[in-house]
């Protein structure tokens, strides 16, 4: 069984592109967490979504990021106009439908921001 | 969810038991103590989760007072792949909602 997927692993950008960062959870599980971990510090929680539905983005910026989990294909984290604080390693977690607690964490994709 | 609190860091000698320690004076009856671990760059992974008994599985074990004030996580046989950064989180089960990392403990451990 195949863990959390995320792609890419590493990814730059010049200030002003866009970044979109993919997760893949685990099978059979419906429920995607996005965390952000800036350097140095400790990860903090951005959004939770279930299939076509945020459910909760209260760790969101309220400005350039969006999410989203698609009925079909993996979830996405789209960061809009890069900006050089928006660099730090971005994690996706998955949980099991019937069990929401336990969270299953993927590598991570580090945002490198030129 | 409950605040916790954890030793800033730990040091423990390959092959011996590494027990780390968590309080969470506050939890309420409904909540789960879960522990996690971030090993350097790479994503965190999860070891054990209890609610008032112990717990032990191939990774670690968890031991909870009988007050539920406090709990330890134990690394039997500690080796140098078990360095990394461990937290203790109190969470309300079945909630679907995040994970609240806080500094946890930064664990080495030396041969």
């Amino acid at each position: 069984n195949a863990g959390v997927m995320q792609n890419p692993r590493h990814l730059v950008r010049r200030r002003g592109q866009e970044a979109r960062l993919r997760c893949s959870p685990m099978k059979g599980h419906s429920h995607v967490y996005w965390y952000r971990q800036l350097p140095e510090e400790g990860l903090k929680f951005m959004v939770y979504l279930q299939k076509e539905n945020i459910i909760d983005e209260s760790g969101m910026p309220k400005e350039r990021f969006s999410a989203e989990f698609p009925k079909e294909g993996p979830s996405i984290l789209r960061i809009q106009q890069v900006v050089r604080g928006d660099s730090a390693a971005y994690f996706c977690a998955s949980s099991p439908e019937a069990l929401g607690e336990t969270q299953y964490f993927g590598p991570g994709t580090r945002l490198l921001v030129l | 969810d409950a605040k916790t609190t954890q030793p800033t860091s730990m040091d423990c000698a390959e092959g011996r038991a590494a027990n780390l320690p968590c309080n969470h004076s506050t939890i309420s009856g409904n909540e789960y103590v879960y522990w996690y671990r971030q090993i350097h760059s790479q994503g965190p992974q999860y070891i054990i989760h209890g609610l008032k008994n112990n717990e032990t599985n191939e990774m670690a074990s968890l031991i909870i007072t009988e007050d539920r004030k406090s709990s330890t996580l134990i690394l039997p046989h500690a080796t140098l792949r078990d360095t990394a950064v461990y937290y203790c989180i109190v969470r309300v089960a079945n909630s679907g909602y995040a994970l609240n990392f806080g500094k946890g403990t930064s664990l080495l451990v030396t041969p």
